[in-house]
């Protein structure tokens, strides 16, 4: 019984190309987010969904663009890959927000050519 | 600049021994802070909150200090196990907004049998 699952793991594409990300928590949360881990470790939140709307949108290139279809489901579209999008990027959700435990998924991790 | 300084060095040591681990912050007044372990491949796991009118928290061997006044938290792993090696990242909510964390570049911790 995954938490939250994310598809796929592993994203191999060329420059330029446009790709998505999916994510599924079946924890019934209400916040969703997304964070990028680059080759340092360092991980930082990109965008932060709460009952499908927009609560945060760090300082993320407009190539990039969740879309929440309903609670459960937090996408990430990215256009136009470029080779500084490499790194691993996860979903997490949490109850009511970050005072509360984030839930992360497995992690996909993209490589662009 | 970092804002959130863990040592980014791995600290090594020998099974049985107690782990420290800190996290430093400067600038800011969180209501809370946040451990989560990291092991390779997967996404972070949380471990404890500790709130700002909480001097310290325990899980089981795991202690959480929370030193406002030194802006300091630091982390306690006793009688260390080599199962216990792995990324441990601290994360706090910089803006008190609610909304977003912000999370250290972890420190590894190695256990050696």
């Amino acid at each position: 019984d995954t938490a939250v699952s994310q598809t796929p793991k592993y994203l191999v594409t060329q420059m330029g190309n446009d790709k998505s990300i999916k994510c599924e928590q079946n924890l019934g949360h209400d916040t969703m987010y997304w964070y990028k881990q680059d080759s340092k470790k360092f991980l930082k939140i990109m965008f932060s969904y709460n009952n499908k709307e927009l609560i945060i949108n760090e300082t993320v290139p407009n190539r990039f663009s969740p879309k929440s279809p309903d609670k459960a489901h937090l996408n990430l579209h990215i256009n136009s890959l470029e080779l500084g999008d490499s790194a691993v990027y996860f979903c997490a959700s949490s109850r009511k927000g970050i005072t509360d435990t984030q839930y992360f998924g497995p992690g996909t991790r993209l490589t662009v050519l | 600049s970092q804002k959130i300084e863990q040592n980014s060095e791995a600290l090594n040591i020998q099974e049985g021994k107690t782990a420290t681990l800190t996290c430093n912050y400067t600038n800011y007044s969180p209501a809370y802070l946040q451990w989560y372990r990291q092991d390779p491949g997967r996404g972070p796991v949380f471990l404890l909150l500790i709130r700002e009118n909480e001097k310290e928290k325990r899980k089981e061997r795991l202690k959480v200090t929370f030193d406002t006044t030194l802006k300091q938290s630091l982390f306690h792993i006793t009688a260390s196990q080599p199962a216990d090696s792995a990324t441990y990242l601290c994360a706090l909510d910089i803006n008190n907004a609610g909304n977003m964390l912000t999370f250290g570049g972890g420190t590894r911790l190695m256990v050696k049998p």
